[in-house]
């Protein structure tokens, strides 16, 4: 099994729809999650991070995490075409020598 | 607050010469990774330094490979000799501490012909 495993798409959603996409990892003992946006031929950026079951709501992004099913997902809510990248899910364990492993993200267009 | 800084940003060169990328990272960051991206195989990381230790380097991809990081503000990335294979994105990132985000460098495109 992958370490972490997104479904790399393309999700395509017309614009003012939400967009949902979903992570699944395989570490039990991580902590921390983050979610970076990738815009093409850009660096992957920080859009959201969680470290707590449950939801976290920034704006129009919501992160939900769900650490015994080992789940995290990100919601775009009013998707905009401005959106269209790609999504990578990162969890990340504390301490020792931990590597932070990314997910191979999943594509997302938003379509007007 | 500058970011994470690299060069070069391109880097186009031919088959058997050495390369070398450089990162600054954010002051203060205490960890710094270097990653190798590729269509094929997303991004990868290839050698994670802590407190300019080598923490972790089983990434890299073989001896043509090193790094290095002589001080806080400063690392680089060396392939010698280089080979086509090697063609790919290369992104420095730190972070504060070892469970924070990482912040990326705008990275090196490198292109070996």
């Amino acid at each position: 099994q992958k370490e972490v495993e997104q479904n790399s798409g393309p999700l395509s959603v017309p614009e003012g729809a939400i967009a949902s996409l979903n992570c699944t990892y395989s570490d039990r003992v991580s902590q921390s999650f983050f979610w970076y946006r990738q815009y093409s031929g850009k660096s992957p950026e920080l859009i959201m991070s969680i470290y707590s079951n449950g939801d976290k709501e920034d704006g129009r992004f919501t992160a939900q995490l769900n650490k015994a099913s080992q789940y995290v997902s990100l919601l775009i809510r009013d998707s905009q075409p401005s959106d269209s990248a790609t999504y990578l899910c990162a969890p990340r364990r504390s301490g020792g020598s931990y590597i932070p492993t990314f997910g191979r993200g999943t594509s997302l267009i938003v379509h007007p | 607050d500058a970011g994470v800084i690299q060069s070069p940003r391109h880097e186009v060169t031919e088959m058997g010469q050495e390369v070398t990328l450089r990162c600054k990272p954010i002051s203060g960051h205490n960890s710094l990774f270097w990653y190798r991206q590729t269509m094929m195989r997303g991004l990868e990381l290839l050698i994670y330094f802590n407190n300019n230790v080598p923490i972790d380097d089983s990434g890299m991809p073989e001896d043509r490979f090193s790094a290095k990081m002589p001080n806080a503000s400063f690392s680089t990335l060396k392939i010698q000799p280089s080979e086509p294979r090697d063609s790919a994105v290369y992104f420095c990132a730190s972070s504060l501490g070892q469970k924070d985000p990482l912040h990326f460098g705008n990275g090196t495109r490198l292109t070996v012909t």
